[in-house]
């Protein structure tokens, strides 16, 4: 089946900087790779996706690049805030369907003000 | 409250206990899930529900039983659980159309397992 792995598990920055979260996935049929932002206490929400048909995709501060030769995806945050702060999960997918995420351990962002 | 709603929001339970969880959709979606939320480790897929059926069981212990009685309620019945089963669990649900995989998570429900 699939694996995701996340890196790093943990990451500070100062506000205003940039932050960079990698994940990378071992199905080469996997083509939906989504990313969810989990706020303490708060439930997961999806906060930018990319396809396979894509590598590069970007919403305001937030951007998301796919290499699929490599085999990994990166959450690219610039200009961060501090209430970018939180857990930040990647995920893989290889069918249509939700239920066939896998999903990454997780990193977990703090911004210093 | 609109989306996904899970109740309770906190359970503690003894390992003899028998308790269940609720989720219920707001959003018209027909698949539903339960994830399975520890520290330090990802989510983890437990049910899918898709159009009331089960369609993924991910090696659960059964003393982890879901029931779907139709598209928009799920429930996760608990019984003679044990410590390290001390979790968030997540509920989810999405439109199963080709290429909508959004999955809408609920709140969770914070379970402790004494």
């Amino acid at each position: 089946g699939e694996n995701v792995e996340q890196h790093p598990s943990t990451l500070s920055v100062q506000e205003g900087d940039s932050a960079v979260i990698k994940c990378t996935y071992s199905d080469s049929a996997s083509n939906y790779f989504p990313w969810y932002k989990q706020e303490l206490g708060k439930r997961p929400q999806l906060i930018i996706d990319i396809r396979s048909n894509v590598g590069e995709k970007k919403d305001q501060r937030i951007a998301v690049t796919l290499n699929k030769t490599a085999k990994h995806f990166s959450l690219h945050i610039t200009e961060t805030q501090p209430e970018d702060s939180a857990v930040y999960f990647c995920a893989a997918s290889s069918g249509a369907g939700s239920y066939q995420l896998t999903f990454g351990k997780g990193t977990k962002l703090s911004v210093i003000p | 409250e609109t989306g996904v709603t899970q109740t309770p929001r906190h359970l503690v339970m003894g390992m003899t206990n028998k308790k269940s969880l609720k989720c219920e959709q707001h959003l018209g979606h027909n698949a539903m899930y339960w994830y399975k939320q520890s520290a330090k480790k990802p989510l983890e897929l437990m049910f899918v529900y898709n159009f009331k059926e089960q369609t993924e069981n991910n090696s659960v212990p059964s003393r982890f039983s879901p029931e779907c009685p139709n598209s928009s309620h799920l429930f996760l019945h608990l019984h003679t659980l044990q410590p390290e089963d001390s979790a968030l669990y997540l509920c989810a649900s999405s439109q199963e159309t080709t290429g909508n995989t959004e999955a809408f998570f609920g709140q969770g429900t914070r379970l402790t397992v004494v």
